[in-house]
Formats: structure tokens, C-alpha cells, sequence
């Protein structure tokens, strides 16, 4: 069964405007998840590694103020991509990994699309 | 600097044929590498986690092995619904995970 799972799977949204995905560990509480998007043909980019209780933390040239995360609970994180633009338009995934860092899961991913 | 490469970038196999795909890597701290599938369109699937040389473990027709320097995904008579891309990522001793950048497999019927 789903280990992870995302919402919504695709989103279109117009310029300007904010999106929200929500990321949920279905089978075990999670204190850190990850978020990385991927653009086609490329391999995963680690974005931001968000932290229950605590500030995210983003990695190189990753806008904070843009792509807000929230670890609101051990089994909710969300992004939150703010004014987006044509260039944000991507494939976004939430990963969780298991507390003894032997597997990491990933959900089905959201594709998000800006006009 | 940490690095990990997948090769080939792309494997054609007609159904059954057998072959094997490599992830080589150098990183300070080896804590697990870990072999996903990813469909189009979709997140990666996870596979395995192997952590030191001489392991390996098998999934159907997968088998992944471990060295001190690479890891092979090998697959037996693949079928057409083995067709995806296969990603390699290695923990590292910061617990940073680094991605190779896949193997598209394609398998004919």
C-alpha cells in the first residue's frame, strides 16, 4: 500500500497566483520530509528538507520566500508556491524516510502547471 | 565531491533478454545506496537499500549488488512492464542523499 501520499496530483493555476500541495505519511509519523521537484528528463532536485516543529531547510538557490513549507504535524508537510510563474511549472514530490534511514519513500508527485 | 553515475543512460532489451545497469559512485561516509523505479508521470517507487560490499537482495527479476565502488541492478528476462527508469542514490555520511541521474529501460516485446 501507499506509503506517502500527495494532494493534489495536477494542478493548473493562472500567473500570479498561489498553489498549495500537501504531502502525508500514511504508515509512520515523520519528523523530516523532503521536498524535490523534477523537470522532464532530469533526475530528482532536493529542495527543501522540512522539519516537524522547526524551519525548513532549503538548499542553494531555493527561494524560501517562494516555495513556503509548513511540517504542521509527524504525518503532514505542505508547500506552498507563492506568485507563481511559467518557470515554476514542474513536477513536484514529497519523500519521507523511515526513522532508521533504511528506506525512503516518495508520493505520487504533483504536476504542477502555470499559465 | 560526492558523485554518482548511472550508466547507460538509456538500455533497449528485447523481452527476455537479461542485462544489468550500473551506479558507480564516490562519496566520503557510504550510510546505504538505494536502487527506485520511477514511471512517467509518477514518483519513484522504492526497490532496495543495500549497505555494504558483498550484499545483494532480489525483487522478482531484480537483483542489486553491492561493491566498494558500484552497485549493479541486474534484471532476468525482463518483461515490457519492466520498462521504466531506474534511479540510484547514495546516503552519504550527512545523511545527504545523492542521485545518479537514471537509466531509461525500455524492454520490447
Amino acid at each position: 500500500g501507499a506509503v506517502v501520499s500527495q494532494h493534489p496530483s495536477r494542478v493548473i493555476c493562472k500567473s500570479g497566483t498561489s498553489v498549495k500541495i500537501e504531502c502525508r505519511s500514511l504508515d509512520f509519523q515523520a519528523t523530516t520530509m523532503f521536498w524535490y521537484r523534477q523537470f522532464p528528463k532530469q533526475s530528482l532536485m532536493l529542495m527543501a528538507t522540512s522539519n516537524e516543529g522547526s524551519k525548513a531547510t532549503y538548499e542553494q538557490g531555493v527561494e524560501k520566500d517562494k516555495f513556503l513549507i509548513n511540517h504542521a504535524s509527524l504525518t503532514l508537510s505542505t508547500l506552498t508556491v507563492t506568485s507563481a510563474h511559467p518557470e515554476d511549472s514542474s513536477f513536484y514530490i514529497c519523500s519521507v524516510r523511515t526513522p532508521d534511514y533504511n528506506e525512503q519513500f516518495f508520493g505520487p508527485g504533483t504536476r504542477l502547471t502555470v499559465l | 565531491e560526492d558523485q554518482v553515475t548511472q550508466s547507460p543512460e538509456a538500455l533497449r532489451l528485447q523481452e527476455g533478454e537479461s542485462s544489468s545497469l550500473n551506479c558507480s559512485y564516490t562519496v566520503s561516509g557510504l550510510r546505504g545506496l538505494f536502487w527506485y523505479r520511477q514511471d512517467p508521470g509518477k514518483g519513484p517507487e522504492f526497490l532496495f537499500t543495500l549497505y555494504s560490499a558483498g550484499e545483494e537482495k532480489e525483487k522478482e527479476r531484480l537483483k542489486a549488488t553491492l561493491t566498494k565502488k558500484e552497485s549493479f541492478l541486474h534484471i532476468t528476462a525482463p518483461k515490457p512492464e519492466d520498462s521504466a527508469t531506474y534511479l540510484c542514490a547514495v546516503l552519504d555520511s550527512n545523511y545527504q542523499l545523492i542521485w545518479g541521474a537514471g537509466t531509461k529501460l525500455i524492454i520490447k516485446p
